[in-house]
């Protein structure tokens, strides 16, 4: 079973400033790890995803995330905010067989302060 | 071209009422998924549909009824819903990238209360 700890409910930063959002997830097997973000009364938009390779994968509208396996980790940064990244961001890990669930943390509420 | 749409975006029913929710995708994307997600609470999966096959039920009453009729279309049947059914339902589809890797594309949901 896999399981995943958004470590913030909410975080409010300042426009322009730099955010981290952390994510740590626990899992038995291998997994793959997603970040999506939630915009108010729409569904879930694909940031960013990490399946192999390279441990620094850059997602869309200026967001990365590290994949730090020691640490079980995958922190999602922007060097800086503008007040459209207000939005709740779910961090989530699958299985790497086929088509299978996505478990998904509680979410982080990012709220841009002018 | 990542779109999941979904119909409607809205639904009103009564507990006596039977409804369906409709998601369609034209990616050719061999999975498709319903998600649950109450307020300010994550999504949770429902079921998986995989080559247009029910693949995992994760263990949702009967009063949801899901149904595959081909690659592209994914319905939801309701029936005799409760008031704590309201939620908004998420519809996804996943292709397998070159060298593995699931990623799922969500649509943007139907807001469902019932009364």
């Amino acid at each position: 079973a896999q399981s995943v700890t958004q470590l913030d409910s909410q975080v409010p930063v300042f426009e322009e400033a730099p955010v981290e959002l952390r994510c740590n997830y626990s899992s038995s097997v291998s997994v793959y790890l997603f970040w999506y973000v939630q915009y108010p009364n729409q569904g879930l938009q694909l940031l960013l995803k990490y399946l192999s390779g390279s441990t620094l994968v850059k997602g869309i509208n200026g967001f990365e995330a590290e994949f730090n396996k020691s640490q079980t980790s995958f922190h999602l940064r922007k060097p800086s905010v503008h007040i459209s990244d207000t939005a709740e961001y779910f961090c989530a890990v699958s299985g790497i067989q086929g088509a299978q669930k996505l478990v998904f943390g509680q979410g982080t509420r990012l709220t841009i302060n002018p | 071209d990542t779109e999941v749409t979904q119909t409607p975006k809205h639904l009103v029913m009564g507990m006596t009422n039977k409804k369906s929710l409709k998601c369609e995708q034209h990616m050719g994307h061999r999975a498709m998924y319903w998600y649950k997600q109450k307020a300010k609470k994550p999504p949770e999966l429902m079921f998986v549909y995989s080559y247009e096959k029910l693949s995992i039920n994760e263990s949702v009453p009967s009063r949801f009824s899901p149904e595959c009729p081909n690659s592209s279309l994914l319905n939801l049947h309701l029936h005799a819903l409760q008031p704590e059914d309201s939620a908004l339902y998420l519809c996804a589809s996943s292709r397998q990238f070159p060298g593995g890797g699931e990623t799922q594309y969500f649509g943007p949901g139907t807001r469902l209360l019932v009364l």
